[in-house]
């Protein structure tokens, strides 16, 4: 099993509307997860931390299931500038490397 | 805002050749990382360095690569004899202190083996 697992979509997305995806982990003990974003050829970028209680950044939530081991992202009211790949990013320990998914990408269209 | 920059942005070269990838992690951080992505696949781990050593290494991190703090602000990959594998992205990432987990990425080193 793959230590952290995420559907590569396309999710295809009409501007507006809302998409969510999950992610899972294989290491129950893992401590930390993130969700990263990743444009063409371009660095990963920091979204959001995800906590166990779930948050909130303007459109975007987070949650986290120790229980069920996944993480999900959920983007509210889909902008045209939200088109890129969504990379899930867990830590076993801390300090330790990040573990990335192969990432979803996600597809906003007009 | 702080940033992580690398230089070259692409970097051409034989196989066989050494190259070495340069970065400058943000100020005050004191945790390095480099990671790499094949074009088309996920981001993987190579190395993490602390206090001028290395903390961590993967499987991939073999004896053709190094890396250094050559003073107080460079951090650098070195590949002594590259390989068309090798052939991929190459990121540097700095992290702030043990209180958190969060890593800045740099723009990355496009690296073309041929």
């Amino acid at each position: 099993r793959k230590e952290v697992e995420q559907d590569p979509g396309p999710f295809n997305v009409p501007e507006g509307a809302t998409v969510a995806f999950n992610c899972t982990y294989s290491n129950s003990a893992s401590q930390s997860f993130f969700w990263y974003r990743q444009d063409c050829r371009k660095e990963p970028k920091l979204l959001m931390s995800v906590y166990s209680s779930g948050n909130e950044d303007g459109r975007f939530t987070a949650q986290l299931n120790r229980a069920s081991q996944y993480i999900s992202l959920l983007i509210r009211d889909s902008k045209l500038s939200d088109s890129a790949t969504y990379l899930c990013v867990v830590v076993k320990a801390a300090g330790n490397k990040l573990t990335f998914g192969g990432g979803t990408r996600v597809l906003v269209k007009p | 805002e702080p940033e992580v920059t690398q230089t070259p942005s692409h970097q051409v070269t034989q196989m066989g050749q050494e190259v070495i990838l340069h970065c400058v992690p943000i100020s005050n951080h004191l945790y390095f990382y480099w990671y790499r992505q094949i074009l088309g696949q996920k981001v993987e781990f190579l190395v993490s360095f602390y206090n001028n050593e290395i903390s961590e290494k993967s499987e991939i991190f073999d004896d053709q690569f190094s890396v250094e703090r050559p003073d107080g602000s460079n951090f650098t990959l070195k590949i002594r004899s590259t390989k068309l594998e090798d052939s991929a992205m190459y990121f540097c990432a700095s992290r702030g202190t043990e209180l958190t987990d969060t890593q800045y990425f740099g723009p990355g080193t496009r690296l073309t083996v041929l």
